[in-house]
């Protein structure tokens, strides 16, 4: 069974770090892209970042609104995919979920997600 | 970026119904469209992917349609746990984006 089981999300102030964690299992790890999606409350989900699998150099696409403030890695000997989150701000504010991404000629769809974790941003 | 927009916002409908409902891309997707299904406090859930293939589990209710810019998905005889809200996702070209969800709510 697929299992995507994120952590590390809490309260923080504007301009400050968080890194939230996401470990997988149920599935060959290194065979897949692993992405962030993000829902504010009453909004729809929001892609963020997005690392391809080792077949594609696990190479990496942000959104505009995250790009140069967050850094998606993956740490393939402990399953666990991370989302370093850098100078943030009060937008950044939501549910962050890891989804397991589903390749297409250009972008990717999401099969699995995990149940989220929230990030509040506040002074 | 590719704006996805649905309509409407909010569906009331009977159990036992059946209903549609739309996604427009702002420009041509091809079929790169997924569809979610989310429920109140849980994570979205994959239903249909390349417009018209349903994921794996998903029961043959649930059917999309569609290519270019104009997308439906339609639910043949809503039941209790089809009370949710819906979002499409298009992923033809990078950013990646949503619409803004339709809620299907019992009338």
């Amino acid at each position: 069974e697929v299992q995507l089981v994120e952590s590390g999300g809490g309260l923080v102030q504007p301009g400050r770090s968080l890194r939230l964690s996401c470990t997988a299992s149920g599935f060959t790890f290194g065979d897949f892209a692993l992405a962030w999606v993000r829902q504010a409350p009453g909004k729809g989900p929001e892609w963020v970042a997005l690392k391809r699998n080792r077949a594609y150099a696990e190479t990496t696409e942000y959104a505009a609104s995250v790009r140069g403030r967050f850094t998606i890695t993956r740490d393939s000997s402990k399953t666990i995919a991370y989302l370093q989150m850098s100078n943030l701000e009060s937008e950044d504010t939501a549910l962050y979920y890891c989804a397991r991404a589903i390749p297409a000629i250009v972008g990717y769809h999401f099969d699995y997600w995990g149940q989220g974790t929230p990030v509040t941003v506040t002074s | 970026e590719i704006v996805m927009t649905q309509s409407p916002a909010t569906l009331s409908v009977s159990p036992g119904e059946g209903v549609t409902l739309s996604c427009w891309a702002s420009q041509s997707i091809s079929a790169n469209l997924a569809w979610y299904q989310q429920e109140p406090g849980q994570a979205p859930r994959l239903l249909i992917y390349d417009a018209s293939t349903r994921a794996t589990g998903i029961p043959a209710r649930f059917s999309g349609s569609g290519s270019g810019t104009d997308f439906t998905l339609t639910i043949s005889s809503l039941q209790s746990e089809d009370f949710a809200v819906y979002y499409c996702q298009h992923y033809h070209s990078w950013p990646l984006t949503f619409g803004g969800g339709t809620k299907v709510e019992i009338k």
